[in-house]
């Protein structure tokens, strides 16, 4: 079946200290993959994703993630947290394909002490 | 500026009511999506339009119809056969190839 996991629900950072966020996948087609940010109340918007070529790719606000075939994982990294990237994040994989449907993991809520 | 237009962003419904959510875009894109979100679950999929005059079902299209009569507007109605619409609707839209744009949201409640 397709599934995306975000193992962590919750995750409590200091500001200044680095992030990683953790997400596995389970899709048997050529996957695209992407992570989106979500402020209380509001809609998602796009920090980066993944097609194809390099596997390290780089999103905004400082944010990188890596695609690793091997383990089915494309976890989020930032190197120093600030207390704005408190929010929700959202980890999600499409097939290369013309319908779009995404599957989304089911969330980790960050919370950044200061 | 481009972008998707939901609305209204806070919607009561009374019980055995249909209420209609709506969202617009124009960002010319042709696919566009309604996802329903539940705390800890995470984004369900329930109608997806790849063109105007054509929809599918998602995963969780009972209680829920479409229609897409233009390019630009995708509304969901809600209807009194889904027994638990309490949540925070997402509408998206997308170009191929690419990643979704999200409209801010509308949450709907049942009083």
């Amino acid at each position: 079946a397709q599934s995306v996991t975000q193992p962590d629900i919750h995750i409590t950072v200091s500001e200044g200290a680095s992030l990683e966020l953790r997400c596995n996948y389970s899709y048997g087609a050529t996957p695209y993959l992407f992570w989106y940010v979500q402020s209380p109340g509001q809609g998602l918007q796009l920090l980066l994703k993944y097609f194809s070529g390099d596997t390290l790719v780089q999103g905004i606000k400082g944010f990188e993630a890596e695609f690793k075939r091997s383990q089915s994982s494309f976890n989020l990294r930032k190197p120093s947290v600030h207390w704005s990237d408190a929010a929700e994040y959202f980890c999600a994989v499409g097939a290369v394909g013309n319908t779009g449907k995404l599957i989304f993991g089911q969330g980790t809520t960050l919370q950044v002490k200061p | 500026d481009g972008g998707i237009t939901q609305s209204p962003k806070y919607l009561f419904r009374k019980e055995g009511q249909n209420v209609t959510l709506s969202c617009e875009q124009n960002l010319n894109h042709d696919a566009m999506y309604w996802y329903r979100q539940d705390p800890g679950q995470g984004l369900r999929l329930i109608y997806y339009s790849q063109i105007v005059n054509d929809f599918q079902k998602g995963d969780i299209a009972e209680g829920y119809s479409v229609s897409r009569e233009k390019k630009e507007s995708f509304p969901l109605t809600v209807t009194s056969a889904q027994k638990n619409p309490t949540a925070f609707y997402l509408c998206a839209s997308r170009i191929p190839g690419d990643g979704y744009t999200f409209g801010s949201g509308t949450r709907l409640t049942v009083v």
